[in-house]
């Protein structure tokens, strides 16, 4: 199985600062999948951003983007203009495609507060 | 619309009983999981499905079993629950390798 590691338990940010999330990940395949999952206290999971091994650029999505390194399997989360909506748990997901599954191997997630 | 849909949300029940959490997807996926979050919040894939068969079945004990009668549902049947059980079931589904899974809302379930 496939290892991915949040290294940050709880981070706290202040409304409208920017808050980076780290993940590192462990594997020897070239090809792969990278995913932030948002965890809001509805208990819903809900994909933020995704990234493909295989592309040097770096995703955004409005105010969520990555600083992807593939070298240092490294895959963090930068989260601008912080709003309370965006208290979460934060998780991290790995999926390696050429298992012929499209499981998630996820790490142990980032409690996110927005202080007012 | 409710892409990927869990019922019951909530469900308690006694150790030794058993029990049954369905699933439905209306997003023509291909793909169909089930992930168990335990109470330090890790996820885990436990099963995945894909056109009716079983894809991967990780070290989960057999009181588990999927049960998959097309490919837009895809239950989870719990034997004989123990104490240990008691987390919250997550389904999921995907289109193609690569792309992201939808996930239900989660089902919390209580083993007393």
């Amino acid at each position: 199985a496939q290892t991915v590691t949040q290294s940050q338990p709880e981070m706290s940010v202040q409304e409208a600062e920017t808050v980076t999330l780290s993940c590192t990940y462990d594997t020897s395949e070239n090809n792969y999948y990278l995913f932030w999952y948002k965890q809001p206290p509805s208990r819903q999971m809900i994909l933020v951003i995704r990234q493909e091994a295989y592309k040097q650029q770096n995703a955004t999505e409005n105010r969520f983007s990555v600083n992807f390194q593939k070298a240092a399997k490294s895959f963090s989360l930068k989260i601008s203009d912080s709003q309370l909506g965006d208290t979460a748990m934060y998780f991290c997901a790995f999926m390696n495609p050429q298992t012929g599954a499209n499981n998630l191997f996820f790490g142990t997630g980032t409690r996110l507060t927005v202080i007012p | 619309d409710t892409a990927v849909s869990q019922t019951p949300k909530y469900l308690v029940t006694q150790m030794g009983n058993d029990k049954s959490i369905k699933c439905e997807q209306n997003l023509g996926h291909d793909t169909m999981y089930w992930y168990k979050q335990d109470s330090k919040k890790f996820l885990k894939i436990m099963f995945s499905y894909n056109n009716k068969e079983l894809i991967i079945n990780e070290t989960v004990p057999n009181r588990f079993s999927p049960k998959s009668p097309d490919k837009a549902h895809l239950n989870l049947h719990i034997n004989s629950l123990e104490l240990g059980d008691s987390a919250v079931y997550f389904c999921a589904s995907s289109h193609n390798r690569g792309t992201e899974a939808f996930f239900g809302q989660g089902t919390r379930l209580t083993v007393v």
